[in-house]
């Protein structure tokens, strides 16, 4: 019973390397998000799918890309990693309904430092 | 623009007592409320969601209550144990924008 992955769990990166962040989800949930969590900002949206083949900008989707590979897969990838980008990246999914009205299940975060 | 607070942003209590954490926002044209749990170096956990509708919702010793107009909500923790001890988060939904969170209330409960 897996829920949603994120693959890696830590990650040091230098300025300007690029990486790309993994998550999958064994739900068959529709929705996917990106969320970054940083100490006293609380958890903001980077950005959302609501279903396969589509992708919205949230609150900070600069310096981020996202691919939803399938219904399972949604990445998350840094061009140019800045120091402003070490937080925890979260990735979350939901049950079909109206994106934002069903729970959101979460995974256990990326934890990426940027020097 | 939505704010969410919560407060206090930490509780410290003994086992056995019932407490209550508080989340506040500012538009109360929501969908639903979320209460979530994070474990330290931890995803979130959902506790508890209350449509907008809705007054309350119940999950064991969990009781939340959402009063829209006030823009309240609380989280009631019944008997708390050692086991309760994690960083509690509420998170409110509108029509258009993604999950708003507030800061959350580190709770720490001693046995």
């Amino acid at each position: 019973n897996a829920g949603v992955t994120q693959t890696p769990k830590f990650q040091v990166l230098k300025t300007g390397q690029s990486m790309t962040l993994q998550c999958a989800q064994d739900m068959n949930h529709n929705s996917m998000y990106w969320y970054r969590q940083d100490p006293g900002m609380g958890l903001r949206l980077i950005y959302y799918s609501a279903s396969e083949g589509t992708t919205d900008k949230g609150e900070v989707p600069n310096g981020y890309n996202v691919s939803r590979l399938n219904k399972r897969e949604f990445s998350l990838r840094l061009e140019s990693a800045a120091p402003s980008q070490t937080s925890v990246y979260f990735c979350a999914s939901s049950a079909p309904g109206l994106r934002f009205e069903q729970p959101q299940h979460f995974g256990d975060g990326t934890r990426l430092s940027i020097l | 623009k939505q704010e969410v607070t919560q407060i206090p942003a930490a509780l410290s209590v003994p086992e056995g007592e019932n407490l209550v954490l508080n989340c506040s926002f500012t538009d109360s044209a929501i969908y639903n409320l979320q209460w979530f749990r994070q474990d330290p170096g931890k995803g979130l956990t959902s506790l508890l969601l209350i449509q907008s509708s809705q007054r309350e919702q119940t999950s064991g010793r969990l009781n939340a209550s959402l009063d829209k107009s006030s823009g309240r909500s609380t989280l009631y923790i019944a008997a708390s144990q050692p086991g309760d001890s994690a960083t509690y988060l509420c998170a409110v939904h509108q029509a258009g924008t993604a999950l708003i969170f507030g800061k959350g209330t580190t709770l720490s409960v001693s046995s």
